[in-house]
C-alpha cells in the first residue's frame, strides 16, 4: 500500500532498554522527520532527514538516534529510554519543494516504565 | 526563530454555527502557513496551506482559513460546522527562505467539539 507507515503502533519498554521505532514511505520523498507529541507541546521535532544519508537534529534531540541508509526508510532509536520518553511518536515525509506539505504516519504510542 | 500561537486550548460550537479556530506566527521572513487535523489515535492530516497569492485559501472538507499579514494570524474557519468536525487542530508554519530544511513549527493544537 502507498503511503507512510509506522511500527509497532504500540510499544511497552523499560527504562534502560534500546528501542527502535520504524518508517517507511512509499512516495520517494526527498524529507522525512521524526516528532514527539505531548499533551500541551503540540508536535516537537526530534530529528529530520533532507536525503539518504543526511539526517540533522530538531528541537529535541536528545536521547535519540536516527538513520537513513535508504530513502524510503527512516527509523528512530532510543539508545537507552527513560520515562521521559513516554510519547507519541509521528514519522512524517514531504516532497522536495519548499512549500511541500507534510504527510504523517499513523504514529507509535511509546509508555517507557 | 519560528513560532505559533494557538491560545484556546478548547473550542466548543454548536453544529451548524460557523467555527473559528485561531493561530497567530513569529517568523523574521515570509511565512508558508499550515493547518492540520488529528482525530483520535490517527496521526495528522492535512487540511490546506497558505503559500503566496490569496489570502483566503480553501481547503479540504470546507474548511478555509484567511491570511492577515498585518496581524500574522491564520485563523481556520467554516460556514457551518459537523459533528464530525470534532478532533484536534493544529497550525504550523515554515519561514520562506532559500535552502531552509522545511522545519514546521506547530502550535500546541485546539480542540474542536461541536456539540449536536
Amino acid at each position: 500500500d502507498a503511503g507512510i507507515t509506522q511500527s509497532p503502533r504500540y510499544k511497552i519498554t523499560e527504562t534502560g532498554r534500546q528501542v527502535t521505532l520504524m518508517c517507511h514511505q512509499t512516495w520517494s520523498h526527498s524529507y522525512m522527520f521524526w516528532y514527539r507529541q505531548d499533551l500541551g507541546h503540540g508536535l516537537r521535532l526530534i530529528y529530520y532527514s533532507a536525503a539518504a544519508d543526511i539526517t540533522d537534529k530538531g528541537e529535541v534531540p536528545d536521547g535519540y538516534v536516527v538513520s537513513r541508509s535508504k530513502t524510503e526508510n527512516f527509523p528512530l532509536t532510543l539508545e537507552s529510554a527513560t520515562r521521559s520518553q513516554t510519547s507519541v511518536y509521528f514519522c512524517a515525509s514531504s516532497g522536495v519543494s519548499n512549500y511541500n506539505e507534510q504527510f504523517f504516519g499513523p504514529g507509535t504510542r511509546l509508555t517507557v516504565l | 526563530a519560528q513560532s505559533v500561537a494557538q491560545p484556546e486550548d478548547q473550542v466548543n460550537v454548536a453544529e451548524g454555527n460557523p467555527l473559528t479556530v485561531k493561530c497567530t506566527y513569529s517568523v523574521s521572513g515570509n511565512p508558508y502557513l499550515f493547518w492540520y487535523v488529528q482525530y483520535p489515535n490517527r496521526g495528522l492530516q492535512f487540511l490546506l496551506k497558505y503559500i503566496t497569492g490569496d489570502n483566503l485559501v480553501k481547503g479540504s472538507y470546507g474548511f478555509e482559513a484567511e491570511f492577515n499579514k498585518s496581524q500574522t494570524s491564520f485563523h481556520l474557519k467554516k460556514p457551518s460546522a459537523l459533528v464530525s468536525d470534532s478532533a484536534l487542530y493544529f497550525c504550523a508554519v515554515r519561514e520562506v527562505k532559500t535552502g531552509s530544511a522545511r522545519q514546521l513549527t506547530f502550535g500546541s493544537g485546539t480542540q474542536l467539539t461541536v456539540l449536536p
